[in-house]
């Protein structure tokens, strides 16, 4: 399993775009890239999945490089209530074991 | 509604006792999964089932144990071997096939008294 990296906390306002990358040198020809988001004292709720270029849903959208080693959420006009953690993993879709690091905290102020 | 239910979503230990988390879902999922949560951290894989009879230890097994008689259902037994078992418990099922997706319940918060 790709070991990921991510800012340990990120500080934005409300109403902007809000980019939080996650580095992932190591990653597999058949790893996705996968993101939750984690508000306090409930399950990590998934947001997102990618395996290259770009993929956007009603709620984010994930940027992945060419050679995927990288990849970056972006929350569009983020408001008070995005405030959470958010956490990016990598694998396969065969994977078993799923592990999460420590994530991203993000604190939008008013 | 399909879903993962998770029960009690509190819970207390005396010294010494075993106590057992509860996790069911109606989502048929044939993967399962129990992460720890301590205070500002990131989860921790305790253990993890892909079938019925048959589960593998995580990271952090040590003190706990599970048990996989039945497709919806995976409960978590926190032993009295485990010593800091205060944190915050989430059970989560994964759709096996065409993503790697989990659904996860709403959580148990153990305390020891």
């Amino acid at each position: 399993l790709a070991k990921t990296t991510q800012p340990i906390s990120m500080d934005s306002y409300e109403g902007q775009e809000v980019n939080i990358t996650c580095s992932h040198n190591n990653i597999a020809t058949n790893d996705y890239i996968t993101w939750y988001q984690q508000f306090p004292s409930q399950g990590p709720r998934f947001i997102i999945q990618g395996y290259k270029t770009k993929v956007t849903n009603e709620v984010a959208s994930l940027f992945i490089p060419a050679d995927r080693k990288s990849s970056t959420l972006s929350l569009p006009r983020v408001s008070l209530s995005d405030t959470a953690v958010y956490y990016c993993l990598v694998g396969g879709v065969r994977d078993d074991k799923i592990i999460f690091g420590k994530g991203t905290r993000l604190h939008i102020l008013p | 509604d399909g879903g993962i239910t998770q029960s009690p979503k509190y819970l207390f230990r005396k010294e010494g006792q075993n106590v057992t988390l509860s996790c069911e879902q109606n989502l048929n999922h044939d993967a399962m999964y129990w992460y720890r949560q301590d205070p500002g951290q990131g989860l921790r894989l305790i253990y993890y089932s892909q079938i019925v009879n048959d589960f593998q230890k995580g990271d952090i097994a040590e003190g706990y144990s599970v048990s996989r008689e039945k497709k919806e259902s995976f409960p978590l037994t926190v032993t009295s071997a485990q010593k800091n078992p205060t944190a915050f418990y989430l059970c989560a099922s994964r759709v096996d096939f065409g993503q790697e997706k989990l659904f996860f319940g709403s959580g148990t918060q153990l305390s020891v008294l």
